[in-house]
C-alpha cells in the first residue's frame, strides 16, 4: 500500500545526544515536510523540501537538521542544540509543484521524549 | 501574513446530530486552498476535504462538507449524522496554490467529542 512510514513510533533522547527520526514515502511525491506538535497545540513547520537535494527552513528550524538525498526519504535529526525536544513529530508529503493542490498526507508520527 | 483562526477549542455533540466547526482565515494570496484534517487520539493527521479559492461550489466528501464563504473568509466544516468515531481534534489549514511555495498554515484546532 502507498503511504508514509515514520519510525520509530517512540524515541528517547539522552541529554547532549543527537537523534534521527526516519520518514519514508512511496507515493512518488516531490515535496516532504516535518512538523512539531506540542500537547494541545497545532502543527509548526520545522523544515520542508520541494525537490531532492534541496530544503528550506520552516518556522522553528533551530536545533534541527534534515537531508534529502533520495526522493523517498526525508530524515530529521534533533540535535543537542534543541533544548526542549519533547514533542510529537509528524512527517508529511505532497505532490508539490506550482499546479498542485498541495494536499499533504501524513505519517503516524514519532513521540520523542527526553530521559 | 497568512493566518487561520479556529475559535472553538472544544465541542460536545450528541451522536447522529450534525456539527459545524468554525474556521476563518486571512491571506493576501490571490489563489489558495483550504483543508480540513482530523487527528484522532492515535496522533495521525487524516486529510478530510479540500476547497480551492476558485471553486464555485462547496466541496463535499461523504458526510463532510465545507461551507466556503469567500467574502467572509470562512471555511467551516460540516459533519452530518455524527458518529462516535468522529471524536477527535480537527484542524483547518490553508496553503497558496499556483505558487512555488507549498507551505501549509494550520489553525490551533477544535476538539470534538461525540456523546452516545
Amino acid at each position: 500500500d502507498g503511504g508514509i512510514t515514520q519510525s520509530p513510533k517512540y524515541l528517547f533522547r539522552k541529554e547532549g545526544q543527537n537523534v534521527t527520526l526516519s520518514c519514508e514515502q512511496n507515493l512518488n511525491h516531490d515535496a516532504m515536510y516535518w512538523y512539531r506538535q506540542d500537547p494541545g497545540q497545532g502543527l509548526r513547520l520545522i523544515y520542508y523540501s520541494q525537490i531532492v537535494n534541496d530544503f528550506q527552513k520552516g518556522d522553528i528550524a533551530e536545533g534541527y537538521s534534515v537531508s534529502r538525498e533520495k526522493k523517498e526519504s526525508f530524515p530529521l535529526t534533533v540535535t543537542s542544540a534543541q533544548k526542549n525536544p519533547t514533542a510529537f513529530y509528524l512527517c508529511a508529503s505532497s505532490l508539490g509543484g506550482s499546479l498542485a493542490k498541495n494536499i499533504q498526507y501524513f505519517g503516524a508520527g514519532t513521540r520523542l521524549s527526553v530521559l | 501574513a497568512q493566518k487561520i483562526t479556529q475559535t472553538q477549542p472544544g465541542m460536545f455533540v450528541q451522536e447522529k446530530e450534525a456539527v459545524t466547526l468554525d474556521c476563518t482565515y486571512d491571506t493576501s494570496d490571490p489563489s489558495y486552498g483550504l483543508f480540513w484534517y482530523k487527528q484522532p487520539s492515535s496522533g495521525e493527521m487524516i486529510f478530510l476535504i479540500y476547497q480551492g479559492s476558485y471553486d464555485q461550489q462547496n466541496a463535499t466528501e461523504g458526510r463532510y462538507s465545507l461551507n466556503f464563504q469567500k467574502a467572509r473568509k470562512s471555511a467551516n466544516l460540516v459533519i452530518s449524522a455524527s458518529q462516535l468515531g468522529d471524536s477527535a481534534m480537527y484542524f483547518c489549514a490553508m496553503s497558496p496554490i499556483y505558487s512555488s511555495a507549498s507551505k501549509i498554515i494550520f489553525g490551533s484546532g477544535t476538539r470534538l467529542s461525540i456523546r452516545p
